[in-house]
């Protein structure tokens, strides 16, 4: 079946790294996503990473895949205040095909 | 840059009650989709819309519920009689087709009272 589990809270000080972790149930996904949703407001892509890639980097966010284990992160380097928001994990099959999220991680920054 | 819109942003109507919820996707994309979040909760897909008609719909989207592209830029999704379960942030997106990359409208948050 399709499942996606999360933490729920992320409590990091700001400048240094968070790494939001998820995992995932269905070895067939082709597409694994990282959503950004600040409050009041609607889903932002972040970054993706193909089932075939281990890893990838896009100026301060790091994507780990280990396809083996089902287990795929998300790593902030410098975090800031304004990184502050639900982050979402979620998994799809097509370009086009519907996208199964997890439950979102909450990441605060405390000074 | 385009986006995906949606009105209104926030819908309060009474249990029982008909609501059209409302969305233009960017105007070269084939795919059309509805989402819905509860508060606290999961994202949760509710149907897929291409060519025209029905791709994919979820176990929630019963017969209570229904899309439609009436014109060539809106796409709307319509709930015939609305329950407090239904109350949510319904949120819209759109794809291209041959990228992977949905982008998901602001939402709308509809409250039944």
């Amino acid at each position: 079946g399709e499942d996606v589990e999360q933490s729920l809270f992320l409590s990091v000080r700001e400048g240094d790294s968070s790494v939001i972790n998820c995992t995932y149930t269905d070895s067939s996904s082709t597409y694994l996503y990282w959503y950004k949703q600040e409050p009041g407001a609607g889903l932002q892509l972040l970054t993706y990473i193909f089932s075939n890639m281990d890893m990838k980097q896009d100026q301060r966010l790091t994507v780990l895949l280990n396809k083996k284990d089902k287990h795929l992160s998300l790593r902030i380097a410098d975090t800031q205040t304004g990184d502050s928001a639900i982050y979402f994990c979620a998994e799809g099959y097509s370009s086009a095909s519907k996208i199964i999220f997890g439950s979102g991680t909450r990441l605060s920054i405390r000074p | 840059e385009p986006e995906v819109t949606q009105t209104p942003s926030h819908q309060v109507t009474q249990m029982g009650q008909e609501v059209i919820l409302r969305c233009v996707p960017i105007s070269n994309h084939l795919y059309f989709y509805w989402y819905r979040q509860i508060l606290g909760q999961k994202v949760e897909f509710l149907v897929s819309f291409y060519n025209n008609e029905i791709s994919e719909k979820s176990e929630i989207f019963d017969d209570q519920f229904s899309v439609e592209r009436p014109d060539g830029s809106n796409f709307t999704l319509k709930i015939r009689s609305t329950k407090l379960e239904d109350s949510a942030m319904y949120f819209c997106a759109s794809n291209e087709g041959q990228y992977y990359e949905q982008y998901f409208g602001p939402g709308t948050r509809l409250t039944v009272t």
